[in-house]
């Protein structure tokens, strides 16, 4: 059965703090990696999608970083904002096309 | 260019009522997807669309749930005789393609649907 995992569940961090977060996936058969950020009342937004092995991806204050060969990703924040609170989900798609699978979710709330 | 949007925002209905939810894609999207979030759980798939076929539909809970799309556009989740646990967010998104998994997905606001 495969399954995507996030950790921590949720986090609270305060204004100006870094913080990362992780999404576990299985490490064969990799297609693609995306990340979306799903705030309060709106709709989840792509952040980033990764496809390769050691890629890094910016935008802005967030970043991502992915290693397929042991099946994670890290989602990093620099520098946390109020407007960053959100639930942050990773989706792995199980057949390199269409059915994707999403993570629970990250909460985070940066207090300000 | 206008997002994906979702009708109606909220239900109530009571149970054993049929409902209907309807998906308007962005223009140009051949791949269309239905989720579901049921409360303290992640996104499950339901459905997937390219152009109007949908090549599975094993995500779908029950045979009480349909779905179609017509004109490679607007799509309809179709829930008959509600039942107390369908109730979720019904999120419906779009993407360039879906034989491709580099192509990020978008969202539409969702429907919060509540069966009494």
């Amino acid at each position: 059965i495969l399954n995507v995992e996030q950790s921590p569940q949720s986090l609270h961090v305060q204004e100006g703090d870094s913080t990362n977060f992780t999404c576990s996936f299985p490490s064969s058969n990799f297609y693609a990696l995306h990340w979306y950020r799903w705030e309060t009342a709106k709709s989840p937004e792509a952040l980033f999608v990764m496809t390769l092995n050691g890629d890094e991806k910016k935008k802005g204050r967030i970043s991502a970083t992915l290693n397929t060969k042991e099946g994670y990703s890290y989602l990093y924040i620099k520098g946390s904002q109020p407007e960053d609170s959100a639930t942050y989900l990773c989706a792995f798609p199980t057949s390199g096309t269409y059915k994707y699978i999403f993570g629970t979710g990250t909460r985070l709330k940066v207090l300000a | 260019g206008a997002g994906v949007s979702q009708s109606p925002s909220n239900k109530v209905t009571e149970k054993g009522k049929d409902v209907e939810l309807r998906c308007d894609p962005i223009s140009g999207h051949t791949a269309l997807y239905w989720y579901r979030q049921s409360l303290g759980q992640g996104l499950e798939f339901l459905i997937y669309f390219q152009g109007n076929s949908a090549p599975d539909k094993s995500g779908l809970p029950s045979d009480r749930f349909s779905a179609e799309r017509t004109g490679g556009s607007v799509s309809t989740l179709t829930i008959q005789r509600t039942q107390q646990e369908d109730s979720a967010v019904y999120l419906c998104a779009s993407s360039t393609r879906g034989t491709v998994s580099n192509q990020p997905q978008h969202f539409g606001d969702g429907t919060r649907l509540s069966i009494l």
